[in-house]
């Protein structure tokens, strides 16, 4: 019954390899996000999709890129990986709606990633 | 770019109600006020949300001021699973989560 879920859970790779972390939401939602939330903590929204299509696009590496191959699944894939990419990253869903404005949004467990 | 200011820390007993404030005095008139929670090593929970009025659910009680320039978090008998981050966000189409609320509820 896991409304959001990500894979893998932990992530240990060496700098310069590319990996993928995928999500996928089983609520029926048009929106799905990425956020990256560091060693400090603090949580960062990085990209929006809404039915596929992307709408939020904050500064973040070109190396890092979102797929989204359906409304169900929003896949992160991340070329070159460098030391600074290491941290808990986060899945998200929200309901259909208005995308002018955001809604209630369901998170998943989180990929812990570390790069050595 | 965090708009809400969230004391960094405070403790409250176990059973007792537990009142977080949160100011947002630069809130635009299309922003909501949400919080969300972060248990320890897991994803962002939804709490609750509002625009104007005071709004309840079976989680916590959000209580906003009449000029919206700030708002309190209501958990009526706080347990030991509530010991979290509690974030309070403005927003009018993207979350933006700032330091929150360290909540440690004590036995």
């Amino acid at each position: 019954d896991t409304a959001v879920s990500q894979t893998p859970k932990y992530l240990v790779t060496q700098m310069g390899n590319d990996k993928s972390i995928k999500c996928e939401q089983n609520l029926g939602h048009d929106t799905m996000y990425w956020y990256k939330q560091d060693s400090k903590k603090f949580l960062k929204i990085m990209f929006s999709y809404n039915n596929k299509e992307l709408i939020i696009n904050e500064t973040v590496p070109n190396r890092f890129s979102p797929k989204s191959p359906d409304k169900a699944h929003l896949n992160l894939h991340i070329n070159s990986l460098e030391l600074g990419d290491s941290a808990v990253y986060f899945c998200a869903s929200s309901r259909p709606g208005d995308i002018s404005r955001t809604d209630t949004q369901y998170f998943g467990p989180g990929t812990r990633l570390t790069v050595l | 770019d965090a708009k809400t200011t969230q004391p960094t820390s405070m403790d409250c007993a176990e059973g007792r109600a537990a009142n977080l404030p949160c100011n947002h005095s630069t809130i635009s008139g299309n922003e909501y006020v949400y919080w969300y929670r972060q248990i320890h090593s897991q994803g962002p929970q939804y709490i609750i949300h509002g625009l104007k009025n005071n709004e309840t659910n079976e989680m916590a009680s959000l209580i906003i001021t009449e000029d919206r320039k700030s708002s309190t978090l209501i958990l009526p008998h706080a347990t030991l699973r509530d010991t979290a981050v509690y974030y309070c966000i403005v927003s009018d189409y993207k979350l933006s989560f700032g330091a929150g609320t360290t909540v440690t509820v004590r036995a």
